[in-house]
């Protein structure tokens, strides 16, 4: 079954605006990833944060996490034409390595 | 950029049709892995393996196969393409030194059509 669901699917904003995507999962997590894909590529890897942190920076990006509630956010600050991108966060539970990928969310910039 | 590459890009072929997608990285990781993704959709894990001689089947069954003689390789086959197997396959590599789930590197995919 489906570990991690996005929210919202899709997101339109101006360049300058702030995007955040919500991220839910069901079991226990170990930590919890994001990765962005420009369309019909790989992922790359955004930042990771595990289940003892509860909030990470990386330049624009801050992520935040709360086991309690089984959830996390991304936020892009000051948006870019170039973070137009799908963004996907994946969890990896306990007692395995293996990375199960939400649904995602697709990320439109407009200049 | 990482060090992991993905051939064909793209490969357009017949139903019936045999064919190999490859997948190699230079960065000395011992874990890969194999997704699959429709478009507009969440990346399932088909295959993944977790050192030389060592191949495991994902959550999401899949008809194709795997193999990994070298560190560096880790090719994909199928025997007998379909119009069902239509996705992007795409091939990723961790350290994953532990048991705890490290990030992956991804390769550019490959996008597959059977016709």
């Amino acid at each position: 079954s489906q570990q991690g669901e996005e929210d919202p699917q899709a997101l339109s904003i101006q360049e300058g605006e702030n995007a955040t995507m919500n991220c839910s999962y069901k079991t226990s997590i170990n930590n919890l990833q994001w990765y962005r894909q420009n369309s019909g590529r790989g992922l790359v890897h955004l930042i990771l944060i595990r289940s003892n942190e509860r909030e990470k920076h990386s330049g624009r990006l801050r992520v935040t996490l709360d086991t309690s509630k089984k959830s996390s956010s991304l936020l892009i600050t000051a948006s870019r034409a170039a973070d137009t991108a799908s963004y996907f966060c994946a969890t990896c539970g306990i007692g395995t390595d293996k990375l199960i990928f939400g649904t995602g969310t697709r990320l439109q910039v407009f200049p | 950029e990482a060090d992991i590459y993905q051939t064909p890009r793209y490969l357009v072929i017949g139903t019936g049709k045999k064919i190999t997608l490859e997948c190699s990285q230079t960065m000395g990781h011992d874990k890969m892995y194999w997704y699959q993704q429709d478009p507009g959709m969440e990346l399932h894990l088909i295959h993944y393996s977790y050192g030389v001689n060592s191949t495991e089947k994902g959550d999401l069954s899949s008809e194709s196969t795997v193999s990994r003689i070298r560190t560096e390789h880790f090719p994909l086959t199928l025997e007998s393409a379909r119009p069902s197997h239509t996705s992007q396959y795409l091939c990723a590599s961790s350290a994953g030194q532990g048991s705890r789930g490290e990030k992956l590197f991804f390769g550019s995919g490959t996008q597959l059509s059977v016709l």
